[in-house]
């Protein structure tokens, strides 16, 4: 099994301010590696798949790279809305696994 | 629009069994393979079972093989979750998700909430 390490485990910034956010895989993953965002009573949305593609709809300030088993989620300038957990997930491999997520709370 | 709604979740006894439905609405349902996902109360996300298109091929996590079922109707547009021998550690919001044709996971049902408790 593919083990996902997400760091930090929590986030602190300012409205404004760029996040970034790191996700490490056990083993290569090409670039098979989504992230998704979790707001508090919500079902996670997709936010970037094949490491770097925005999915329909998301803004500009999001964004994906990396490739074999460092990624990193950046956003650029933090808006009130995008305070949330934040997870990847790996489909280069059965079982898909996820990171244990990144909280990002306002400072 | 792309619709996932889940039911069937609730309180069960230790060792009971359940059968949560997912219904699908928005696309075509058989031309998608479709994932349960779950997450217990303040914890992250756990991928449980993914079915194909037409039900072929099936993949459970360790942690539910021999115990969850996982299988779809195309004709009602329904994806199902039969879970026997549940245990405490079962407790978790049960999330049926949508594979894209690129693998990730691109919709997203509510999800229902399975509670096991004596």
């Amino acid at each position: 099994e593919i083990v996902m390490t997400q760091s930090p485990v929590t986030l602190s910034v300012s409205p404004g301010e760029r996040a970034t956010l790191s996700c490490r895989a056990s083993q290569s993953l090409s670039s098979n590696l989504a992230w998704y965002q979790q707001k508090p009573g919500q079902a996670p949305s997709l936010l970037i798949h094949d490491a770097s593609t925005r999915a329909t709809g998301i803004p500009a300030r999001f964004s994906g790279s990396g490739s074999g088993t460092e990624f990193t989620l950046t956003i650029s300038s933090l808006q009130s809305e995008d305070f949330a957990v934040y997870y990847c997930q790996q489909y280069n491999n059965w079982p898909r696994t996820f990171g244990q997520g990144t909280k990002v709370e306002i400072k | 629009e792309v619709q996932l709604v889940e039911s069937g979740g609730g309180l069960v006894l230790p060792g009971g069994s359940l059968r949560l439905s997912c219904a699908a609405s928005g696309f075509t349902f058989s031309s998608y393979e479709m994932n349960w996902v779950r997450q217990a109360p303040g914890k992250g996300l756990e991928w449980i079972s993914y079915i194909s298109r037409y039900g072929s091929t099936i993949y459970y996590a360790d942690s539910v093989r021999g115990r969850f079922t996982i299988s779809r109707d195309n004709a009602e547009n329904s994806l199902y979750l039969q879970m026997n021998s549940l245990g405490a550690e079962d407790t978790a919001i049960y999330y049926c998700a949508r594979d894209s044709l690129s693998w990730e996971l691109d919709y997203w049902g509510q999800g229902t909430l399975v509670t096991v408790s004596s």
